[in-house]
């Protein structure tokens, strides 16, 4: 597509509950990133794919969140017994190795009540 | 990468021009300085990029002195759509890596 697709792009769940949110990257982008923003705060890095190369998941903030990205293309973050300090809204970006080449979606918002 | 430091917020008014200033002290050789945009409830894009002196185009200027370790984002003559988080990176001039962004400048634009 035309450029980085997130869905949901609200999601509301209650605690405890598991979540997966879902980025659909930008064709031919070999490099896929998640990162997470609480209200009113910078962004926070996740975890990064490149090729076939093992993710670098240095910023997963615990055991509970995981991604994966199947086929070099789609990627999905889940976040397992979900707290409501994971609030956030979640971000995908792509890009094609250079860093002007970063596109990113518009997020999917998620609420844990 | 060098760790960046920038104001955290500014206010202005339409018709003015606004520099954002950011300092990167411990900037490397094979660094450039990239600056991004962040309008509410969407995602990051990229305005500019830059190694040394000054860089324009479309959206804004560049400005980076010869000792590298600052750089100034000026957005001229500003209205109410430049209301948005400015982030100051540094990065690698190429290859894939991670952005790490900061805190980032809250820049408020007034009628």
């Amino acid at each position: 597509g035309a450029g980085v697709s997130q869905s949901p792009s609200n999601k509301v769940t209650e605690k405890g509950k598991d979540v997966e949110l879902r980025c659909d990257p930008i064709s031919g982008h070999t490099a896929l990133y998640w990162y997470r923003q609480s209200l009113g705060q910078g962004l926070e890095f996740l975890i990064y794919f490149q090729g076939n190369s093992a993710p670098d998941k240095s910023g997963l903030p615990s055991d509970r969140f995981s991604a994966e990205r199947t086929g070099g293309s789609v990627s999905t973050l889940t976040i397992q017994r979900t707290q409501q300090e994971d609030s956030a809204v979640y971000l995908c970006a792509s890009s094609y190795g250079h860093p002007d080449g970063y596109t990113f979606g518009s997020g999917t918002r998620l609420t844990v009540v | 990468l060098a760790k960046t430091t920038q104001p955290i917020s500014m206010d202005s008014y339409e018709g003015q021009e606004v520099n954002i200033t950011c300092s990167h002290n411990n900037i490397a050789t094979n660094d450039y300085i990239t600056w991004y945009q962040q309008f509410p409830s969407q995602g990051p894009r990229f305005i500019i990029q830059g190694y040394k002196t000054k860089v324009t185009n479309e959206v804004a200027s560049l400005f980076i002195p010869a000792d590298r370790k600052s750089s100034t984002l000026s957005l001229p003559r500003v209205s109410l759509s430049d209301t948005a988080v400015y982030y100051c990176l540094v990065v690698l001039n190429t290859g894939f890596q991670k952005l790490v962004f900061g805190t980032g400048t809250r820049l408020l634009v007034s009628p």
